[in-house]
């Protein structure tokens, strides 16, 4: 069984300030996602990573992809109310088919 | 494109029920997965269909069942509900199989 632990659960923070959402687990994954979700909604992928080392940027969030491709890491730089809501990360092993597992997710709350 | 569908949005039904949640995928994809999401759980995968094949298959018991058609329209069966069996129940498509393009959701209340 594959496990992605992600931390912390609850992040609340002033509009301004930088936020950083951690994506662990002992697997090695093939690739990694993360997604944002707001209530009422399906999630929204923001991102793919799939080589070991991999940084990529988008707008004001910087996703990275550890080297041994066991964890990952989401941070958001000035973060505004719009960045609210439930951020999940999800891995999947190519050996075990397009099976996705994701994260329990980070709620994060940006207040105004 | 349109995004992925799903009927209904929201669902009431009674113990012992049935129910059948629909799914229109992205124009193009082929691949359906659906998922369960709870406070308690989290998101977790049922199953994903493929050219009207069940490709995988989560651990959740027989009583969750799904089909796929040729226009890679997607359905999904819940019998003899029970109470635990509250829940949004997503759907997602893909073309790459690994990134998920979600619909809204179907909320499920078993009362």
């Amino acid at each position: 069984t594959q496990l992605l632990e992600q931390s912390p659960q609850f992040l609340s923070i002033q509009e301004g300030e930088n936020l950083t959402v951690y994506c662990n687990s002992s697997s090695v994954f093939s690739s990694l996602q993360w997604y944002r979700q707001e209530p009422g909604e399906g999630p929204v992928l923001l991102v793919t990573v799939v080589t070991g080392g991999e940084v990529k940027k988008l707008k004001r969030l910087t996703f990275q992809f550890g080297d041994a491709r066991k964890d990952s890491s989401l941070h958001i730089t000035a973060a505004q109310p719009g960045d609210t809501g439930l951020y999940l990360c999800a891995g999947g092993i190519e050996a075990a088919g397009n099976k996705l597992t994701f994260g329990g997710g980070t709620r994060v709350l940006v207040k105004p | 494109k349109a995004g992925v569908t799903q009927t209904p949005r929201y669902l009431i039904k009674t113990r012992g029920q049935q129910v059948t949640l629909s799914c229109s995928p992205i124009s193009g994809h082929r691949s359906v997965s659906w998922y369960q999401q709870t406070p308690g759980q989290g998101l977790q995968f049922l199953f994903e269909y493929f050219s009207e094949t069940q490709r995988n298959k989560g651990n959740f018991p027989g009583r969750f069942s799904g089909r796929q058609f040729s226009n890679s329209r997607s359905e999904m069966n819940v019998s003899t509900l029970e109470l635990g069996d509250s829940a949004l129940y997503l759907c997602a498509s893909s073309s790459t199989g690994w990134e998920q393009y979600f619909g809204p959701g179907t909320r499920l209340t078993v009362t």
